[in-house]
């Protein structure tokens, strides 16, 4: 059974640092990875979606790794912002073809201190 | 982009009485839907799949008749809470598989049963 775990669950840093956030998987056979993020009492934003057989993408200030074989992903965040704050989840795809699932991590919650 | 609307945002109801969840699909046609719930400070954790036009797939330990779930058309999919109580309380969300095993989700609901 795929387990998603993400490092730290909270993140305290002052506006304008980089930061990175952390999540891992134990069955690296996925189909992809997405990062998400959740305001309070929202649904969730799709950050960023790494297929399988990427190592990264990159969205503005955002950048996303992935290593599928050691079940390692990151979130770079560059020059943090107030409004960055919110709670960070990653996900994995993963399942037999026409039945596939998603299972998220435990999210990190991000505090940009002003 | 893929857009999934979902409605109400909020409700309240009294324990006993039934609640509907719309979960629309804007802009594309989601033959793939899936219901989420999240407890608060917990990540989310899938309850079912629901497939147009067939049954759904519920998780293990989901009541299926507690949870009815029906996804009539390629567009909408609706979860129907039964006989609510207050442990039903929780935050509800949609979403739709999109292109490249991609997901888009709706904007969660909030269900508070007294």
């Amino acid at each position: 059974k795929q387990e998603v775990t993400q490092i730290p669950a909270a993140l305290s840093v002052p506006e304008g640092e980089n930061l990175v956030l952390n999540c891992s998987f134990t069955d690296s056979a996925i189909y992809n990875l997405q990062w998400f993020r959740q305001d309070p009492g929202k649904g969730l934003t799709s950050l960023l979606l790494i297929q399988s057989s990427q190592r990264e993408q990159t969205s503005g200030r955002l950048n996303a790794s992935l290593d599928k074989s050691s079940g390692r992903s990151t979130l770079y965040i560059a020059a943090s912002q107030p409004g960055d704050s919110a709670t960070y989840l990653c996900a994995v795809t993963d399942g037999d073809f026409g039945n596939e699932k998603l299972t998220f991590g435990t999210g990190t919650r991000l505090t940009i201190i002003p | 982009g893929a857009v999934v609307s979902q409605h109400p945002s909020r409700v309240i109801c009294k324990s006993g009485t039934s609640v509907k969840i719309e979960c629309r699909s804007l802009d594309f046609q989601a033959t793939t839907m899936f219901w989420y719930r999240q407890f608060p400070k917990q990540s989310l954790m899938l309850m079912a799949t629901s497939n147009e036009g067939s049954k759904a797939t519920y998780e293990q330990g989901v009541e299926k008749d507690k949870f009815l779930i029906n996804h009539a058309s390629l567009t909408l999919s609706t979860l129907t809470v039964t006989s609510a109580h207050p442990e039903d309380s929780s935050f509800y969300i949609c979403s739709a598989l999109t292109g490249d095993y991609g997901y888009t989700f709706g904007s969660g609901t909030r269900l508070t049963v007294v």
